[in-house]
C-alpha cells in the first residue's frame, strides 16, 4: 500500500459526459501527479500541482483539467469524453527532501471506459 | 528532452534463471532513474531509484541495477527469477526540470517459465 488513495476504482460512462476522478496524496505530500496509461500511448504525464497551484502541465487536452484543495486532494475533471479517452488514470504525490521532491508514490489507479 | 527506451517488449525467462531487462536513457541533465513494476490489474510499486551517489542500487523483491553514465543505462537485474516476479516493468527518468515529472518507457512484460 502506498498511502496514495484514489477513487472510483472503476467508472464506465458514455461519450460526451463528464466525469471527476479524485486523489487523496500520502500524508504530508505536497505534490500530486497525474498519468494516463492507454495501450496506444503508454503512461503520459499529465499535469502536476504543488500545494495547491499547478506547476507543470503535460500532454493533457483542454477537455481536460485538475485542482487541488486546500487539505491537498486532487481532482481531475475529464469532459465531453470521447472512446479515445478510455485509459487507466493514476495518481501520484511526492514530498520534498532538502527543497527536492522527486521519488513518486503512485495510487491504483482509476479504469475509465468510454462507450 | 529526456527520454527512456526500453529494449524487448516482452521477456522470458525459466525460473530460477537471471533476469535481465533493459533500459537506456536521453538526457541532457544528470538523471533520476527509476524502475516501477506493475502487476495485472494494480498500480504503480517503485522497485528502486537512483538519484546520486552509489550507481549500484538494490531495490525491493532482490532487484538491481547499475547506473552507467557511459552507456546512458540503468538495467535492471535480479540473479533468480521467481514466479512472482512475473508483472510489467517500466524504467523512468526524472529531472529535467523543477517538476521532476516522470518520462516512463515503454514497459517490458516479464514472463517466468516453470
Amino acid at each position: 500500500d502506498s498511502g496514495v488513495t484514489q477513487t472510483p476504482k472503476h467508472l464506465i460512462t458514455a461519450t460526451g459526459q463528464r466525469v471527476t476522478l479524485r486523489c487523496s496524496p500520502r500524508s504530508g505530500d505536497l505534490s500530486v501527479y497525474w498519468y494516463q496509461q492507454s495501450l496506444d500511448q503508454g503512461l503520459q504525464f499529465l499535469i502536476q500541482y504543488y500545494n495547491g497551484e499547478e506547476r507543470a502541465k503535460g500532454n493533457i487536452l483542454e477537455r481536460f483539467s485538475a485542482q487541488q484543495f486546500p487539505d491537498l486532494h486532487s481532482e481531475l475533471n475529464l469532459s465531453s469524453l470521447e472512446l479515445g479517452d478510455s485509459a487507466l488514470y493514476f495518481c501520484a504525490s511526492s514530498g520534498t527532501s532538502g527543497g527536492v521532491s522527486y521519488t513518486q508514490y503512485f495510487g491504483p489507479g482509476t479504469r475509465l471506459t468510454v462507450l | 528532452a529526456q527520454s527512456v527506451t526500453q529494449l524487448g517488449s516482452h521477456v522470458s525467462v525459466s525460473e530460477g534463471a537471471l533476469v535481465l531487462l533493459r533500459c537506456n536513457y536521453s538526457s541532457s541533465v544528470p538523471p533520476y532513474l527509476f524502475w516501477y513494476v506493475q502487476y495485472p490489474n494494480q498500480g504503480l510499486q517503485l522497485l528502486l531509484k537512483y538519484t546520486t551517489g552509489a550507481t549500484l542500487v538494490k531495490g525491493i523483491n532482490g532487484f538491481e541495477a547499475e547506473f552507467k553514465k557511459s552507456e546512458t543505462s540503468f538495467h535492471l537485474t535480479k540473479p533468480s527469477a521467481h514466479m512472482s516476479d512475473a508483472a510489467e516493468y517500466f524504467c523512468a527518468v526524472s529531472g529535467m526540470d523543477s517538476s521532476y515529472k516522470l518520462i516512463f518507457g515503454s514497459g517490458t512484460r516479464l514472463l517466468v517459465r516453470p
